[in-house]
């Protein structure tokens, strides 16, 4: 089945520093998805982004479908960005496969 | 707003009690997913159901059942359950043909 693999695992940084988050994939895929999981559990949709660029807000989001990976970018960077980061892909059949995530410690 | 809701945040169950937990989504999505979350493994895939009655099964099915008589409703069934069941459960519902995925508060289950 197909591989994602997502680095770095841990990332911490100070508020305010700008940081990306790398999603590698094995095979092509019609559909990749980021997503945040709050100190709480919750997981919180990011960008549906299968290619392109898109923004929001600090946070925005390239998938070069071709090389078959995707980063997200978080800018001046806030307490509240902290939890853990997936990266989730699916190539037809509607199952997610996702990655072992990035946890992100911003520091105030 | 898609609201996904599950039953319970937090549970603690004996080993082998039958356990259930609930996912209700208020969007009338044909697609519900059930999710268990461990350290390092990111989410894996129980069970699915892509309508009514229509159930298939994720990468670890093994110990598990469900159960959607209603739309709304997806049910996640541990006949028995045991220690290394012990998880975050995670409920997510997708309208068909959509991408989007959405997912519920989650259940923190502990099997002693």
């Amino acid at each position: 089945g197909i591989q994602v693999e997502q680095s770095p695992p841990d990332l911490i940084l100070q508020e305010g520093a700008n940081s990306t988050l790398r999603c590698n994939f094995s095979d092509s895929v019609n559909n990749l998805q980021w997503f945040h999981q709050n100190p709480w559990g919750q997981l919180i949709n990011l960008f549906y982004i299968p290619s392109g660029t898109k923004q929001n807000g600090r946070l925005s989001a390239t998938t070069v479908a071709t090389e078959r990976y995707s980063l997200l970018y978080i800018s001046s960077s806030q307490t509240t960005d902290s939890g853990v980061y997936f990266c989730a892909v699916e190539r037809g059949a509607q199952k997610l496969v996702f990655g072992q995530g990035t946890r992100l410690t911003i520091n105030p | 707003d898609v609201k996904v809701t599950q039953s319970s945040r937090y549970l603690v169950k004996r080993t082998g009690e039958k356990v259930f937990l609930e996912c209700v989504q208020d969007m009338d999505h044909e697609n519900m997913f059930w999710y268990r979350q461990d350290p390092g493994l990111g989410l894996r895939l129980i069970y699915f159901s892509y309508d009514v009655k229509m159930k298939e099964k994720g990468d670890i099915p093994e110990g598990y059942s469900v159960s959607r008589e209603k739309k709304e409703r997806f049910s996640l069934i541990l006949e028995s359950a045991s220690t290394n069941q012990t998880s975050m459960y995670l409920c997510a519902s997708r309208r068909g043909g959509s991408y989007e995925q959405y997912f519920g508060p989650g259940t923190r289950l502990t099997v002693t």
